[in-house]
């Protein structure tokens, strides 16, 4: 079975441009988790997903920051306008409904963010 | 709140030397506790869990077990190899929630051979 599917695995952009990440997590799970790590601040829980429906996002950084789920096979992550301090791995997680006492995620490779 | 307070690292071992990384918690219900191991260039993958008091968790040669009265979950393994090399992250989440880990900061280990 295909795992948690992320892309781009590296993105190398200029500050101020848009930068997108994808996500395809796995199927007939109901929740989406997408984090950020890096060396400073270790993994940091940026927003997650509840049946496509954004359920917390009090880890968003700032506005500049957004996501979406339109369906339950993809999400994605935006920055606009980026900044060298965005420049992190950004990791994409789905994991089984509510009540499974296993919790475990499932997570993607990373999206590798170098912000200019 | 919940957190999760690691063993900071790094830590290097030579072969076939014993492991402890040392974890303890805070929570506020009854949580469930695991182990999450990185690998070089990948995501975290699940090594390990507990979810109630005096559970024992194990794989791959690792164990750890769930210490209410300590609130710890150390991880221990008797003897590593370099493959073990790795960065390792306790975390934990509350079973009557949504699947919200809250994660330690992570210990990074290296084996040499």
């Amino acid at each position: 079975d295909a795992g948690v599917i992320q892309s781009p695995r590296h993105e190398v952009t200029e500050m101020g441009q848009e930068v997108t990440l994808r996500c395809k997590p796995i199927s007939g799970h109901d929740y989406l988790f997408w984090y950020r790590q890096t060396m400073m601040r270790g993994l940091e829980l940026l927003i997650y997903f509840n049946n496509n429906v954004p359920i917390d996002d009090s880890g968003m950084p700032e506005d500049r920051f957004s996501a979406k789920m339109p369906n339950a096979s993809f999400s994605t992550l935006k920055i606009q306008p980026s900044e060298p301090r965005d420049s992190a791995v950004y990791f994409c997680a789905s994991s089984f409904r509510a009540g499974d006492p296993t919790g475990e995620l499932f997570f993607g490779e990373g999206s590798r963010l170098t912000v200019l | 709140g919940n957190s999760v307070t690691q063993m900071e690292g790094p830590v290097t071992l030579s072969e076939e030397a014993f492991l402890t990384i040392n974890c303890t918690y805070t929570a506020t219900g009854y949580p469930s506790l695991f182990w999450y191991v990185q690998y070089p260039g990948e995501g975290l993958q699940l090594l390990l869990k507990a979810t109630k008091a005096d559970d024992k968790g194990s794989n791959k040669g690792f164990e750890a077990t769930y210490r209410k009265e300590t609130t710890s979950f150390h991880l221990e393994k008797g003897s590593v190899q370099v493959s073990d090399s790795a960065v390792y992250f306790c975390a934990l989440t509350l079973i009557q929630g949504a699947q919200k880990l809250v994660f330690g900061q992570g210990t990074r280990l290296t084996i040499n051979p």
